[in-house]
């Protein structure tokens, strides 16, 4: 079955950078586009990122663009979030998912459990 | 990039109907049928349960339906259960190649 696992959250003191990882096992990472979804505590979803199946195309929100780089390793089966001079409201939970669609722009359907990335001196 | 407009919450009997209504712009759910909604527990993942509008996943409930009318999307759920208790966002694909989601909807079963 599908499954998606994040890692590398914890606490960062801001100006600081950090890498979330997320491994991809029960499918083939590369015939999907994949997201990085945040939801910060106790308050609503927001799609920060996504990058084409083969990696060659990458989209940003906002508020991480210039800031914010989505890559992924297909032959690891993994997803990678570099986000760099963090914020405290870049505290949330960071989510990856998988659309439903395989090799086009799609939403997300399948989600890992999120990893929290805490942005506090 | 502005967020999807969603209430901030619902309330229904058991048994009864309720619908949350989404509204974007021309950008976004104006744009394309990429419209999903998402279920969330507490302290869990979103799980989809509607795509493309009104197309439901293998296993959702019959219970969930979905519309769209210009820029505004709907998710209405029929007879309503304890168990619907949660939160509830939608989302669309947008013109730039991005992705934006509501804000989120409480819905309390009374």
């Amino acid at each position: 079955q599908v499954q998606l696992v994040e890692s590398g959250g914890g606490v960062v003191q801001p100006g600081k950078s950090l890498r979330l990882s997320c491994a991809a096992s029960g499918f083939t990472l590369s015939d999907y586009a994949m997201h990085w979804v945040r939801q910060p505590p106790g308050k609503g979803l927001e799609w920060v990122a996504v990058i084409s199946y083969d990696g060659s195309n990458s989209y940003y929100s906002d508020s991480v663009r210039g800031r914010s780089t989505i890559s992924r390793d297909n032959a690891k089966n993994t997803l990678y979030l570099q986000v760099s001079s963090l914020r405290p409201e870049d505290t949330a939970v960071y989510y990856c998912a998988r659309p439903r669609q395989t090799l086009r722009w799609d939403l997300p359907d399948y989600w890992g459990q999120g990893s929290l990335v805490t942005v506090s001196s | 990039q502005s967020a999807l407009t969603q209430p901030a919450s619902v309330s229904g009997s058991p048994g009864q109907s309720i619908t949350i209504s989404c509204t974007g712009t021309s950008s976004d759910i104006g744009a394309y049928n990429y419209v999903s909604w998402y279920q969330q527990h507490p302290g869990k993942a979103p799980k989809l349960i509607l795509y493309l509008v009104s197309d439901r996943p293998s296993g959702v409930s019959s219970r969930f339906s979905g519309s769209k009318s210009g820029k505004t999307a709907s998710l209405t759920i029929s007879g309503l259960q304890a168990e619907d208790e949660a939160d509830y966002y939608c989302s669309s694909y947008t013109v730039s190649t991005t992705f934006v989601f509501g804000g989120g909807t409480k819905l309390t079963v009374l």
